[in-house]
């Protein structure tokens, strides 16, 4: 299985810093590698795709992009409904695999 | 837009057959791929197989020998079985919508159903 490494695995900031989450990818996955964003209770939400396309609907402080086999997500400055758990998944195949998720916490 | 809605059992016995099922709203499940994902404490989130609007299946390595999605077209409504469960299978099920074609982008989710096998 492709394996994905995300880091950090927590992070504290406070409202309007700007915060980057990083994937990498254990093997060459081209551009499909997806970001989500999941809130306690609720599915996960699909935020980016193919490694920089905003999903229709999320604000624009979200954006992502590779460089090789690492990604990155990055918050322009953040809002409090930020605060919640991120994950990045490959799509480039299957089994689809999950990186083990960021949680963002108040600082 | 497209809903999905879960049903199914939230407690099952160890080594007996986990099954779900997800209705599909506002659009035709004919039209589009879809998956089942799990997510529990211990493994994160793990996706479990695809099911194509050509009615091919695919399923996750790890799972294939336990696993069974169906698509029932008439009643626009996947399902999932897994059967011999053990406690590992513990997890939040949820099924999903792809994106585009198989893409493996999930842009529509169930509401989730929390399955405790004991």
């Amino acid at each position: 299985d492709f394996q994905l490494t995300q880091s950090p695995s927590s992070l504290s900031a406070s409202v309007g810093d700007r915060v980057t989450i990083t994937c990498r990818a254990g093997q060459a996955i081209n551009i499909y590698l997806n970001w989500y964003q999941q809130k306690p209770g609720n599915a996960p939400n699909l935020l980016i795709y193919a490694a920089s396309t905003l999903q229709t609907g999320v604000p624009s402080r979200f954006s992502g992009s590779r460089s090789g086999t690492d990604f990155t997500l990055t918050i322009s400055s953040l809002q409090p409904e930020d605060f919640a758990t991120y994950f990045c998944q490959q799509s480039y195949t299957t089994p689809h695999t999950f990186g083990q998720g960021t949680k963002l916490e108040m600082k | 837009q497209v809903q999905l809605q879960q049903s199914g059992p939230r407690l099952v016995k160890p080594s007996e057959t986990l099954s779900l099922s997800c209705s599909v709203s506002g659009g035709s499940i004919s039209s589009h791929y879809w998956s089942w994902i799990r997510q529990s404490a211990g493994k994160g989130l793990e996706w479990i197989g695809r099911a194509a609007p050509s009615g091919d299946i695919i399923y996750n390595p790890s799972l294939t020998s336990r696993v069974t999605m169906s698509v029932d077209t008439s009643k626009n409504q996947l399902s999932l079985k897994l059967s011999s469960v053990t406690a590992a299978d513990t997890a939040i099920y949820y099924c999903a919508r792809d994106l585009r074609g198989g893409g493996g982008e999930w842009p529509d989710w169930g509401q989730g159903t929390l399955v405790t096998v004991s």
